[in-house]
């Protein structure tokens, strides 16, 4: 990938747990932003975090980032068999540039 | 509010033709961004439309065009199809203050399969 890469590639839990994956990237970002896309469809937004902070929260979900790190992380919480998915984090540059990472696939077992 | 809208949702073409495909945006929506997703490239952006102007590109060959119309709807067309150009292509927008600082909404996509 030209801007970074997720991790794990693929992910399997059972329903209730939480499913926790990351997103490294490359250069300077202004935000990086977390999408979900259910097999073969459209993508879905699900949060964007500016890189002057460092964590955000909407529902179940919650986002850290760490711009010294060039890193992010996705928590779902209480997973539900409908958060069965790939996750992509995606980052916009300085430079107007947006680059997608490779995602994450989750399986959530019922 | 309808949400984006993109036709067709399947094409098969052969090598060598021209495609256009086309996307209706969210309504007041001005920026319209094209991406191709592959198995193996992943989501590439390939440009962005705002105002019936071209506003960013990715790194895609100049077989990749694209037009946006004053009421916001964008066409994206690719001539000369190769194998590789199979993939699902997304559409998505947004009010287009800036783009890639605010949520774009994307279309469910058209499933393209160059034979």
């Amino acid at each position: 990938s030209q801007q970074g890469e997720e991790d794990p590639q693929a992910l399997s839990i059972q329903e209730g747990e939480n499913a926790t994956m990351n997103c490294s990237y490359k250069t300077s970002i202004n935000n990086l932003q977390w999408y979900r896309q259910n097999s073969g469809r459209g993508l879905v937004h699900l949060i964007l975090i500016r890189s002057n902070e460092r964590e955000k929260h909407s529902g179940r979900l919650r986002v850290t980032l760490d711009t010294s790190k060039k890193s992010s992380s996705l928590l779902i919480t209480a997973s539900r068999a409908a958060d069965t998915a790939s996750y992509f984090c995606a980052t916009a540059n300085t430079g107007n540039q947006f680059y997608f990472g490779t995602g994450t696939s989750l399986t959530v077992i019922p | 509010k309808a949400g984006v809208t993109q036709t067709p949702r399947y094409l098969i073409k052969t090598r060598g033709q021209q495609v256009t495909l086309s996307c209706s945006p969210i309504s007041g929506h001005r920026s319209v961004s094209w991406y191709q997703q592959t198995p193996g490239q992943g989501l590439q952006f390939l440009f962005e439309y705002f105002s019936e102007t071209q506003r960013n590109k990715g790194n895609f060959p100049g077989r990749f065009s694209g037009r946006q119309f004053s009421n916001s709807r964008s066409e994206m067309n690719v001539s000369t199809l190769e194998l590789g150009d199979s993939a699902l292509y997304l559409c998505a927008s947004s009010a287009g203050t800036d783009t890639f600082q605010e949520t774009q909404y994307f279309g469910p996509g058209t499933r393209l399969l160059v034979l």
